[in-house]
């Protein structure tokens, strides 16, 4: 049981490039999250999904747009990479009922650096 | 508006010694509250959480955390520190909703001599 996975793990790139960061869960978790750790700010929420097929913004969505195709993946992309997206960016999944109590499971992160 | 304030940016103890790690909230409803673990080059993984019921919450690695209403406040304790505990500490509020998003503090991190 793998839980959450994320690929990559690190990324360097220069500043205009595109990548995408993929998270993939076996859990059979409805809702899917994307979030970024920047030193002395906590985590903090980039979009979201409660389902195939839907995404929604979180607190920081600009410069990031998201996929959620099949219910077990979670694509994160970046167009147009800007230096303030460097950070590491955390995937986690969660059951899908309005429980606030349900505990999200965390992949490993992508550390990624934008020159 | 919803947040969570870690006071501690950084900790040390030394191995043996007792930890309290603070947290405060500021949420209009009863909060869901949690405490998760980063070790270094990791992900997050729960310590424990609190939902209702006991005040008093028992979590994994030895950890317990008290949530007190009055103070809005849910600190993490551990009795005896060791060194395998040195990470960094999140604490975190369910927030009501269709996507039930966390709000994190800013961590506090954990240095432990032996």
């Amino acid at each position: 049981n793998a839980g959450v996975t994320q690929t990559p793990k690190f990324r360097v790139l220069k500043t205009g490039q595109s990548m995408t960061l993929l998270c993939a869960q076996d859990m059979n978790h409805e809702y899917m999250y994307w979030y970024r750790q920047d030193p002395g700010m906590g985590l903090r929420l980039i979009h979201y999904s409660v389902g195939e097929g839907t995404t929604a913004k979180g607190e920081v969505p600009d410069g990031y747009n998201v996929s959620r195709l099949k219910k077990q993946n979670f694509l994160l992309g970046l167009e147009s990479a800007a230096p303030s997206q460097t950070s590491v960016y955390f995937c986690a999944s969660k059951a899908g009922t309005l429980l606030s109590t349900d505990t999200q499971y965390f992949g490993p992160g992508t550390r990624l650096t934008v020159l | 508006a919803q947040s969570v304030t870690q006071p501690d940016i950084h900790i040390t103890v030394s191995e043996g010694a007792s930890l309290e790690l603070r947290c405060n909230y500021s949420y209009g409803a009863t909060p869901y509250l949690f405490w998760y673990v980063q070790s270094p080059g990791q992900g997050l993984q729960l310590l424990l959480k609190y939902f209702s019921g006991d005040t008093l919450v028992q979590g994994i690695k030895g950890f317990e955390a008290e949530f007190k209403r009055s103070q809005s406040s849910f600190n993490l304790r551990k009795p005896s520190v060791h060194w395998s505990d040195a990470a960094e500490y999140f604490c975190a509020v369910g927030a009501s909703g269709g996507y039930n998003k966390l709000i994190f503090g800013a961590g506090t991190r954990l240095a432990v001599h032996p």
